[in-house]
């Protein structure tokens, strides 16, 4: 049975880090695209951030780019999620997710069940 | 990096059929067969419902099913069921590399 789980989330205040893991099982990890969505409070999904299985090969949504850095480790099979320069705007319940053979197939076939991050002062 | 388009809400009694579109343009829905719809119950995590325009994965049942015409793509339910009930989201692969949500639709069964 495939199995992502998140953990990580947490209160920081504006300007602050955090660094999001995912723990996955149940398929051959290195061979997938895994995903990163958010959920703002009461609002709709937005995609945030995908990476190749290999890990060569990074996208992030303009909201993020250049504050978020997402990495694995296929030998763990853990995905990452590094945060910073939050604001409040960031202020969510992120879902890992497992993807498809290529990012590009808008494919999140297996969800965990979310970390919250709350950025506030 | 506009989300793509949906109705707000749409509702319909059981039984019956719903439709929900999802409009992009010729970068995202209309330029790839990489769109796919969710389904969200409160308090849950999305699920896969529809992949690739109209394939549907595995234990999904066949009364949910996937269209796409031009620069939209519709997903249909037949035979509505109170479970269904949820908010459902399209998403599609855009040419500069990045993946975008639709605003989400939420159904009523009636």
């Amino acid at each position: 049975e495939v199995q992502v789980l998140e953990s990580g989330g947490g209160l920081v205040q504006p300007g602050g880090s955090l660094r999001l893991a995912c723990a996955a099982s149940g398929f051959t990890f290195y061979n997938y695209a895994m995903n990163w969505v958010r959920q703002a409070p009461g609002k709709g999904l937005e995609w945030v951030s995908s990476i190749s299985g290999s890990g060569g090969s990074t996208y992030y949504a303009d909201s993020v780019k250049g504050r978020f850095t997402v990495s694995r480790d296929n030998s763990k099979n853990t995905l990452f999620l590094q945060m910073n320069s939050l604001r409040a705007e960031d202020t969510a319940i992120y879902y890992c997710a497992k993807g498809g053979l290529w990012f590009g197939e808008s494919l999140f076939d297996s969800w965990g069940q979310g970390t919250l991050v709350t950025v506030s002062s | 990096q506009s989300a793509l388009t949906q109705p707000a809400s749409v509702s319909g009694s059981p039984g019956q059929s719903i439709t929900i579109s999802c409009t992009g343009t010729s970068s995202d829905v209309g330029g790839y067969k990489y769109v796919s719809w969710y389904q969200q119950h409160p308090g849950k995590a999305p699920k896969l419902m529809i992949y690739e325009v109209s394939k549907g994965p595995s234990g999904v049942p066949d009364r949910f099913s996937g269209s796409k015409s031009g620069d939209t793509a519709s997903l249909t339910i037949s035979g509505l069921r109170a479970e269904d009930e949820a908010d459902y989201y399209c998403s599609s692969y855009m040419s500069s590399s990045i993946v975008v949500f639709g605003g989400g639709t939420k159904l009523t069964v009636l």
